[in-house]
């Protein structure tokens, strides 16, 4: 069984950077296929694609998001971390991480962890 | 940017009618499409990939279809669980979704 849950902080200061930690079980991001994604969800808003991260380390970002963004892994930890610098507002989302595996859909999501933007 | 756009934004349904749910790209994407269906403060659920295939566990009253520009999702008679947000997602360039389709009880 897949499972994926997502940690960090609940609150941070505009200019600030996120650091979001996904730590999963029931696979390997080591085994060929296998990526761990970023989405993130606006209270009441649809569904934003952030960033990628597959077994042999390539890396993809959102093409507008991409100069705040870093995603790495830690496949001995089992563990994903996506960074986002500069935060603003309306970065004030709830943080998706997923498995995907041969394309790139989502399958399955972690809980989700809300993060607010504030001072 | 693939732009997803989906219709109707509320569809209102009385249980145990047929659902029909629309989703456009702005250019193809081939058969690189997927479903999540969304309920109330949790994770969307992955439904379908590749445009038709119904993942693990989704029942057969969920099904897919399309190609290229045009793709849809039906269901085939709305049980009080399926009462959701449903949101389509192209794959076929960097993940894009679209605004979602909410599925309102009549």
């Amino acid at each position: 069984q897949i499972t994926l849950k997502e940690s960090g902080p609940t609150l941070v200061k505009p200019t600030q950077t996120l650091t979001l930690t996904c730590t999963f079980s029931g696979f390997s991001l080591s085994t060929s296929g296998v990526g761990v994604g970023w989405i993130r969800q606006p209270p009441g808003k649809a569904l934003e694609w952030l960033a990628l991260i597959y077994w042999d380390d390539d890396k993809r970002y959102s093409p507008s998001l991409k100069s705040r963004l870093t995603i790495t892994k830690d496949t001995s930890k089992n563990q994903v971390v996506l960074t986002m610098t500069n935060m603003d507002p309306v970065d004030t989302a709830t943080y998706y991480c997923a498995h995907s595996t041969v394309g790139d859909w989502f399958d399955p999501w972690g809980q989700g962890t809300l993060v607010t933007v504030s001072s | 940017e693939i732009v997803m756009t989906q219709s109707p934004a509320t569809l209102s349904v009385s249980p145990g009618e047929r659902a029909t749910l629309s989703c456009r790209a702005s250019q193809s994407v081939s058969s690189n499409l997927a479903w999540y269906q969304q309920k109330p403060g949790q994770a969307p659920r992955l439904l379908i990939y590749g445009a038709s295939t119904r993942a693990t566990g989704i029942p057969a009253r969920f099904s897919g279809s399309g190609s290229g520009t045009e793709f849809t999702l039906t269901i085939s008679s709305l049980q009080s669980e399926d009462f959701a947000v449903y949101y389509c997602q192209q794959y076929n360039n960097w993940p894009t979704f679209g605004q979602g389709t909410k599925v309102e009880i009549k």
